[in-house]
């Protein structure tokens, strides 16, 4: 099993282009989940997809979109990407969020997107 | 906004010596977990400790849970210079319809050999 996998690694944008990030997962999970990471700070949530064709915002949304056509995939697009949209990006995805054995609850995450908008 | 702090925000140790990070948060949890990331890495889980628990141990690691104080301890005995990393608790707790994981901004451990 690849797990989870994210394309590309490393990205360079101008301000306002836009681009979209593949999340792949190989595990049949349902959840799946986008974050941003910003230098000496943990993960915040941008969205999330609780299963085949459904998404829904987290904690920092704004600017981005998601779409989740594939149970096994889940895509982020920026439409107009800005300097404040530099940051690294991960994806995770969830077996469940119910359940009571511990690997319900784990989340499984890719290698990360590194983003720079000049 | 963060649920879970960590403290301290960098601890460096040398091998063999114990390394104790702390997590506090604000909310009630169904369970906490804690992730490992290496540098240019994405995460990996380590260990979760539901919230009906206290302690639980995994090999090197010992976790605690305080639900009274809501707060948590990662206990990582006998370091190795490969523990370095940054170690981040997450929060595991309802927002609206679905559980989402909340992260704390982490704990920079270095294990100097």
């Amino acid at each position: 099993n690849a797990g989870v996998t994210q394309t590309p690694k490393f990205r360079v944008l101008k301000t306002g282009q836009s681009m979209t990030l593949l999340c792949a997962q190989d595990m049949n999970h349902e959840y799946m989940y986008w974050y941003r990471q910003d230098p000496g700070m943990g993960l915040r949530l941008i969205h999330y997809s609780v299963g085949e064709g459904t998404t829904a915002k987290g904690e920092v949304p704004d600017g981005y979109n998601v779409s989740r056509l594939k149970k096994q995939n889940f895509l982020l697009g920026l439409e107009s990407a800005a300097p404040s949209q530099t940051s690294v990006y991960f994806c995770a995805s969830r077996l469940t969020t119910w359940g009571g054995r511990s690997s319900y609850n784990e989340q499984f995450f890719g290698p990360g997107t590194r983003l720079t908008v000049l | 906004s963060q649920q879970g702090e960590e403290d301290p925000q960098a601890l460096s140790i040398q091998e063999g010596e114990n390394a104790t990070m702390n997590c506090s948060y604000k909310t009630s949890i169904n369970n906490l977990q804690w992730y490992r990331q290496n540098s240019g890495r994405g995460l990996v889980h380590l260990i979760l400790i539901r919230s009906n628990e206290r302690e639980k141990h995994s090999g090197r690691l010992r976790v605690t849970l305080d639900t009274s104080k809501k707060s948590s301890s990662l206990l990582i005995t006998a370091s190795r210079a490969a523990d370095t990393a940054s170690y981040f608790c997450a929060t595991d707790a309802l927002s609206g319809s679905a559980r989402q994981l909340t992260f704390g901004s982490g704990t920079q451990l270095t294990v100097l050999p």
